[in-house]
């Protein structure tokens, strides 16, 4: 079965410094993706980046990057240039392409902006 | 409208009671997710439609819980004899694709609470 850990319940950063989301997962299959979503207090999940368990490069979306280890099963996010609109529960999540339906979501991270 | 829509936005209901959660998907967008997300967690796949044919109902905690897509667009869950420990967020999720590689689409959430 797939897990996904997200070990800090809660991160600070100031605003318009950089902070990185740890996560970390695990799964048998070697056709997945994996996925970072933003959920502010409205509930309405929203994606922020993606990345291909398949491709090297880590993916990149503005001030979103992450930093892709497949042999370490790692996938942090690194948010630049904070903003406070950025302050949002983020959850980690794993999609397997040739495996179970459905995401499996990490615990979440509660990321407080200070202004 | 373009989003998924899920209604009630908010749901108080008594133990043992029966309740319908709706979910209207994006159109077009053939697969349809449900999760519940219960306080201070990620939120936990429950059941996937592809069409009007629920290809993946392994999430659901019990057969208590339900959900119909009839005509491959609205869906509702249902949950019979509900318990306090059934409340929780339950969030819809839409895709124009069929595998968990792509971004999915959330609405946001119909919040139960059983009292």
């Amino acid at each position: 079965a797939q897990t996904v850990t997200q070990s800090q319940p809660e991160m600070s950063v100031q605003e318009a410094e950089t902070v990185t989301l740890s996560c970390t997962y695990d799964t048998s299959e070697s056709d997945y993706y994996l996925f970072w979503y933003k959920q502010p207090p409205s509930r309405q999940m929203i994606l922020v980046i993606r990345q291909e368990a398949y491709k090297q490069q880590n993916a990149t979306e503005n001030r979103f990057s992450v930093n892709f280890q497949k042999a370490a099963k790692s996938f942090s996010l690194k948010i630049s240039d904070s903003q406070l609109g950025d302050a949002a529960m983020y959850f980690c999540a794993l999609g397997e392409g040739g495996g179970a339906d459905g995401l499996t979501f990490g615990k979440g991270t509660h990321l407080i902006i200070q202004p | 409208g373009a989003g998924v829509s899920q209604t009630p936005s908010n749901k108080v209901t008594e133990k043992g009671k029966y309740v319908e959660l709706r979910c209207d998907p994006i159109s077009g967008h053939t697969a349809l997710y449900w999760y519940r997300q219960s306080l201070g967690q990620g939120p936990e796949f429950l059941i996937y439609f592809q069409g009007t044919g629920a290809a993946d109902d392994s999430g659901l905690p019990n057969d208590r819980f339900f959900a119909v897509r009839p005509e491959g667009s609205v869906s509702t869950l249902k949950i019979q004899r509900t318990e306090r420990g059934d409340s929780a967020v339950y969030l819809c999720a839409s895709s124009p694709i069929d595998r968990s590689t792509g971004e999915l689409f959330f609405g946001e959430g119909s919040r139960l609470t059983v009292l």
